[in-house]
Protein backbone atom coordinates (compact mmCIF):
# COMPACT_ATOMS: atom_id res chain seq x y z
CA UNK A 1 0.00 0.00 0.00
CA UNK A 2 2.77 2.69 0.34
CA UNK A 3 3.22 2.76 -3.31
CA UNK A 4 -0.56 3.69 -3.75
CA UNK A 5 -0.82 7.19 -3.53
CA UNK A 6 2.37 8.65 -5.08
CA UNK A 7 2.55 12.08 -6.70
CA UNK A 8 -1.09 12.99 -5.37
CA UNK A 9 -2.07 16.33 -4.26
CA UNK A 10 -1.48 16.80 -0.11
CA UNK A 11 -3.81 18.25 2.25
CA UNK A 12 -2.41 19.18 5.42
CA UNK A 13 -4.37 20.21 8.34
CA UNK A 14 -3.99 20.35 11.90
CA UNK A 15 -5.28 18.13 14.45
CA UNK A 16 -9.33 19.38 15.05
CA UNK A 17 -9.46 21.82 12.21
CA UNK A 18 -11.49 21.33 9.75
CA UNK A 19 -10.67 20.00 6.36
CA UNK A 20 -11.98 20.47 2.67
CA UNK A 21 -10.90 18.50 -0.40
CA UNK A 22 -11.94 19.32 -3.23
CA UNK A 23 -12.66 17.25 -6.62
CA UNK A 24 -14.02 18.83 -10.00
CA UNK A 25 -15.71 16.17 -12.31
CA UNK A 26 -15.97 16.40 -16.33
CA UNK A 27 -19.27 14.55 -17.40
CA UNK A 28 -22.34 16.40 -17.10
CA UNK A 29 -24.74 13.50 -17.55
CA UNK A 30 -23.24 12.36 -13.85
CA UNK A 31 -25.98 12.42 -11.43
CA UNK A 32 -24.44 10.17 -8.71
CA UNK A 33 -21.08 10.86 -6.79
CA UNK A 34 -19.68 9.26 -3.80
CA UNK A 35 -16.63 10.23 -1.35
CA UNK A 36 -14.22 7.07 -0.39
CA UNK A 37 -11.45 6.90 1.60
CA UNK A 38 -8.30 4.73 1.34
CA UNK A 39 -6.12 3.71 3.98
CA UNK A 40 -2.47 2.43 3.54
CA UNK A 41 -2.77 -1.42 2.73
CA UNK A 42 -6.67 -1.47 2.53
CA UNK A 43 -9.31 -1.49 0.12
CA UNK A 44 -11.25 1.94 -0.64
CA UNK A 45 -13.94 2.78 2.08
CA UNK A 46 -17.21 3.96 1.47
CA UNK A 47 -17.84 7.35 3.15
CA UNK A 48 -20.29 9.29 2.13
CA UNK A 49 -22.54 9.60 -1.32
CA UNK A 50 -24.80 12.68 -3.05
CA UNK A 51 -27.40 12.21 -5.75
CA UNK A 52 -27.87 15.09 -8.11
CA UNK A 53 -31.28 16.29 -7.14
CA UNK A 54 -29.24 17.45 -3.61
CA UNK A 55 -26.42 19.99 -3.14
CA UNK A 56 -25.04 19.18 0.30
CA UNK A 57 -25.55 16.03 2.55
CA UNK A 58 -23.98 15.59 6.50
CA UNK A 59 -23.20 12.58 8.06
CA UNK A 60 -20.94 12.22 11.10
CA UNK A 61 -18.28 14.70 10.52
CA UNK A 62 -18.36 15.06 6.78
CA UNK A 63 -20.53 16.51 4.60
CA UNK A 64 -20.63 16.66 0.75
CA UNK A 65 -21.44 19.86 -1.17
CA UNK A 66 -22.33 19.42 -4.76
CA UNK A 67 -22.23 22.14 -7.08
CA UNK A 68 -23.47 21.06 -10.74
CA UNK A 69 -23.22 24.28 -12.02
CA UNK A 70 -19.62 24.14 -12.10
CA UNK A 71 -18.91 21.22 -11.98
CA UNK A 72 -17.28 20.50 -8.53
CA UNK A 73 -17.77 18.27 -5.46
CA UNK A 74 -16.40 18.81 -2.04
CA UNK A 75 -15.97 16.71 1.13
CA UNK A 76 -15.62 18.61 4.40
CA UNK A 77 -14.55 16.53 7.57
CA UNK A 78 -14.60 18.59 10.73
CA UNK A 79 -12.36 18.34 13.72
CA UNK A 80 -10.34 16.34 11.87
CA UNK A 81 -8.60 13.08 13.65
CA UNK A 82 -5.16 11.37 12.67
CA UNK A 83 -7.48 8.43 12.02
CA UNK A 84 -8.63 10.96 9.09
CA UNK A 85 -4.85 10.93 7.42
CA UNK A 86 -5.85 8.70 3.82
CA UNK A 87 -6.03 9.15 0.46
CA UNK A 88 -10.03 10.28 -0.80
CA UNK A 89 -11.12 9.85 -3.74
CA UNK A 90 -14.24 11.19 -5.69
CA UNK A 91 -16.48 9.10 -7.76
CA UNK A 92 -19.23 9.68 -10.57
CA UNK A 93 -21.64 7.88 -12.36
CA UNK A 94 -24.90 8.88 -14.58
CA UNK A 95 -28.08 7.10 -14.47
CA UNK A 96 -27.29 4.12 -16.67
CA UNK A 97 -25.07 1.06 -16.21
CA UNK A 98 -21.51 3.46 -16.56
CA UNK A 99 -19.95 2.11 -13.38
CA UNK A 100 -17.82 4.80 -10.90
CA UNK A 101 -15.41 6.54 -12.51
CA UNK A 102 -12.80 7.69 -10.04
CA UNK A 103 -10.84 10.96 -9.60
CA UNK A 104 -6.90 10.63 -9.08
CA UNK A 105 -7.17 11.52 -5.19
CA UNK A 106 -5.97 13.69 -2.56
CA UNK A 107 -3.73 12.53 0.48
CA UNK A 108 -5.00 14.04 3.41
CA UNK A 109 -2.09 14.29 6.68
CA UNK A 110 -3.35 15.03 9.43
CA UNK A 111 -0.50 16.48 12.32
CA UNK A 112 -1.14 15.78 15.85
CA UNK B 1 -20.59 -11.07 6.62
CA UNK B 2 -17.25 -11.39 4.70
CA UNK B 3 -18.53 -8.95 2.43
CA UNK B 4 -15.69 -8.96 -0.60
CA UNK B 5 -12.97 -11.65 -0.29
CA UNK B 6 -10.37 -11.36 -3.14
CA UNK B 7 -7.61 -14.10 -3.17
CA UNK B 8 -4.67 -14.26 -3.43
CA UNK B 9 -3.38 -10.99 -1.54
CA UNK B 10 0.13 -11.33 -3.29
CA UNK B 11 1.79 -12.64 -5.84
CA UNK B 12 4.62 -12.94 -7.68
CA UNK B 13 4.87 -14.10 -11.60
CA UNK B 14 7.72 -14.17 -14.34
CA UNK B 15 6.82 -12.16 -17.68
CA UNK B 16 4.91 -14.82 -19.81
CA UNK B 17 3.11 -16.71 -17.23
CA UNK B 18 -0.93 -16.71 -16.27
CA UNK B 19 -2.77 -16.46 -13.43
CA UNK B 20 -5.98 -15.86 -12.32
CA UNK B 21 -7.73 -13.79 -9.45
CA UNK B 22 -10.43 -14.63 -7.97
CA UNK B 23 -13.62 -11.99 -6.25
CA UNK B 24 -16.04 -13.62 -3.58
CA UNK B 25 -19.07 -11.86 -2.56
CA UNK B 26 -21.93 -12.96 -0.32
CA UNK B 27 -24.00 -9.83 -0.48
CA UNK B 28 -25.77 -10.68 -3.29
CA UNK B 29 -25.10 -8.13 -5.37
CA UNK B 30 -25.65 -8.23 -9.40
CA UNK B 31 -22.82 -5.90 -10.49
CA UNK B 32 -19.18 -6.65 -9.50
CA UNK B 33 -15.93 -5.05 -10.75
CA UNK B 34 -12.54 -5.12 -11.46
CA UNK B 35 -10.22 -1.83 -11.12
CA UNK B 36 -6.30 -1.82 -11.34
CA UNK B 37 -4.55 0.92 -9.23
CA UNK B 38 -1.03 2.48 -10.04
CA UNK B 39 0.62 5.20 -7.95
CA UNK B 40 -0.39 8.43 -9.05
CA UNK B 41 -3.29 7.13 -11.32
CA UNK B 42 -6.19 6.45 -9.29
CA UNK B 43 -8.52 3.44 -9.90
CA UNK B 44 -9.22 2.37 -13.42
CA UNK B 45 -11.80 -0.12 -14.49
CA UNK B 46 -10.44 -3.13 -16.11
CA UNK B 47 -14.10 -5.51 -16.65
CA UNK B 48 -16.85 -5.64 -15.04
CA UNK B 49 -19.92 -7.02 -15.09
CA UNK B 50 -24.03 -6.45 -14.64
CA UNK B 51 -24.74 -9.53 -13.89
CA UNK B 52 -24.36 -13.76 -14.10
CA UNK B 53 -23.35 -14.72 -17.26
CA UNK B 54 -22.35 -11.18 -18.61
CA UNK B 55 -19.02 -8.96 -18.77
CA UNK B 56 -17.74 -6.08 -20.46
CA UNK B 57 -15.15 -3.92 -21.10
CA UNK B 58 -13.64 -0.90 -18.75
CA UNK B 59 -11.17 1.62 -19.59
CA UNK B 60 -8.01 -0.89 -19.79
CA UNK B 61 -9.08 -4.38 -20.52
CA UNK B 62 -5.73 -5.64 -23.07
CA UNK B 63 -4.22 -7.75 -21.61
CA UNK B 64 -7.18 -9.32 -19.32
CA UNK B 65 -9.94 -11.86 -19.47
CA UNK B 66 -12.82 -12.18 -16.88
CA UNK B 67 -15.76 -14.67 -16.36
CA UNK B 68 -19.13 -14.14 -14.24
CA UNK B 69 -20.25 -17.60 -13.91
CA UNK B 70 -21.90 -17.58 -10.81
CA UNK B 71 -23.66 -14.68 -9.34
CA UNK B 72 -20.91 -14.66 -6.21
CA UNK B 73 -17.49 -15.13 -8.21
CA UNK B 74 -15.90 -12.58 -10.75
CA UNK B 75 -12.55 -14.10 -12.30
CA UNK B 76 -9.76 -12.27 -13.63
CA UNK B 77 -7.18 -13.71 -15.60
CA UNK B 78 -3.79 -12.72 -17.22
CA UNK B 79 -3.11 -15.21 -19.29
CA UNK B 80 0.74 -13.75 -20.47
CA UNK B 81 1.68 -11.44 -17.73
CA UNK B 82 3.44 -8.41 -18.41
CA UNK B 83 5.35 -5.91 -16.50
CA UNK B 84 3.17 -3.38 -17.26
CA UNK B 85 0.29 -5.50 -15.35
CA UNK B 86 2.20 -4.65 -12.02
CA UNK B 87 -0.48 -3.35 -9.89
CA UNK B 88 -2.69 -3.76 -7.03
CA UNK B 89 -6.04 -5.13 -7.92
CA UNK B 90 -9.61 -4.49 -6.70
CA UNK B 91 -12.40 -6.12 -6.94
CA UNK B 92 -15.64 -4.48 -5.91
CA UNK B 93 -19.47 -5.62 -5.91
CA UNK B 94 -23.02 -3.14 -5.79
CA UNK B 95 -26.05 -3.87 -6.06
CA UNK B 96 -27.21 -1.09 -8.83
CA UNK B 97 -24.25 0.54 -11.16
CA UNK B 98 -25.48 3.63 -8.85
CA UNK B 99 -25.20 2.72 -5.36
CA UNK B 100 -22.35 2.34 -3.09
CA UNK B 101 -19.69 -0.31 -4.42
CA UNK B 102 -18.03 -2.47 -1.56
CA UNK B 103 -14.35 -3.41 -2.44
CA UNK B 104 -12.19 -6.37 -1.46
CA UNK B 105 -8.87 -5.82 0.15
CA UNK B 106 -6.81 -5.86 -2.62
CA UNK B 107 -4.24 -8.13 -4.83
CA UNK B 108 -1.08 -6.79 -4.98
CA UNK B 109 0.99 -8.11 -8.24
CA UNK B 110 4.44 -8.02 -9.29
CA UNK B 111 5.61 -9.07 -12.86
CA UNK B 112 9.10 -9.51 -12.99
Amino acid sequence: GESVGLHLPTLSVQEGDNSIINCAYSNSASDYFIWYKQESGKGPQFIIDIRSNMDKRQGQRVTVLLNKTVKHLSLQIAATQPGDSAVYFCAETDSGNTPLVFGKGTRLSVIA
Amino acid sequence: NAGVTQTPKFRVLKTGQSMTLLCAQDMNHEYMYWYRQDPGMGLRLIHYSVGEGTTAKGEVPDGYNVSRLKKQNFLLGLESAAPSQTSVYFCASSQTSNYGYTFGSGTRLTVV
